[in-house]
């Protein structure tokens, strides 16, 4: 069973526009969301998690569990935010990714 | 600190031939992970280690793959023998707690297996 979804595999955006990425769940119980993030040449890292409920970079995520989403929003997108994000999810003693979004800030 | 090893970072080997992968976790943490990253896709897990006892590795296909964490710090993934289709990045990854416990996973830079 899919238990991640983020349905876009690319959302190109120009600088300054907001952008939001999305990131829908299935998980029976009350699961640990995160959103990690692989810039280019770099390691996967973790950009955010919903019990800290922090703005890291400029982003922010909400946990909706009525709509069992995610989304990873930024008002004011940077070029430097061009990278992999991955929405992650955390369960007893189980831990899922999606499968990632691209996203490309234009200049 | 060095954060995650991983060795080697790249890996060029012959289909049924063996390969093997080795991973140095932050120290401290007990908790080691090994996925699976297929282009255009996300990690998925392996196997996760609590110590050196493999707590799930239900996704580890074990007719071919196996693992170890000997002594609860470093570990190694094995294959053997490899297919073409074991082509991808081989992540490891540790964490202070397990899945559940809001522990964040630090990431070692993987290593890019390419079975010809």
């Amino acid at each position: 069973a899919q238990r991640v979804t983020q349905p876009e595999k690319l959302l190109s955006v120009f600088k300054g526009a907001p952008v939001e990425l999305k990131c829908n769940y299935s998980y029976s119980g009350s699961p640990e969301l995160f959103w990690y993030v692989q810039y280019s040449r770099q390691r996967l890292q973790l950009l955010l998690r919903h019990i800290s409920r922090e703005s890291i970079k400029g982003f922010t995520a909400d946990l909706n569990k009525g709509e069992t989403s995610f989304h990873l929003k930024k008002p004011f997108a940077q070029e430097e935010d061009s990278a992999m994000y991955y929405c992650a999810l955390g369960g007893f003693n189980k831990f899922y990714f999606g499968s990632g979004t691209k996203l490309n800030v234009k200049p | 600190e060095a954060g995650v090893v991983q060795s080697p970072r790249y890996k060029i080997i012959e289909k049924k031939q063996p390969v093997a992968f080795w991973c140095n976790p932050i120290s401290g943490h007990n908790t080691l992970y090994w996925y699976l990253q297929n282009l255009g896709q996300g990690p998925e897990l392996l196997i996760r280690y609590e110590n050196e006892e493999a707590v799930d590795d239900s996704q580890l296909p074990k007719d071919r793959f196996s693992a170890e964490r000997l002594k609860g710090v470093d570990s190694t993934l094995k294959i053997q023998p490899a297919e073409l289709g074991d082509s991808a990045v081989y992540l490891c990854a540790s964490s202070s707690r397990g899945p559940g416990q809001g522990s964040e996973q630090y990431f070692g830079p993987g290593t890019r297996l390419t079975v010809t």
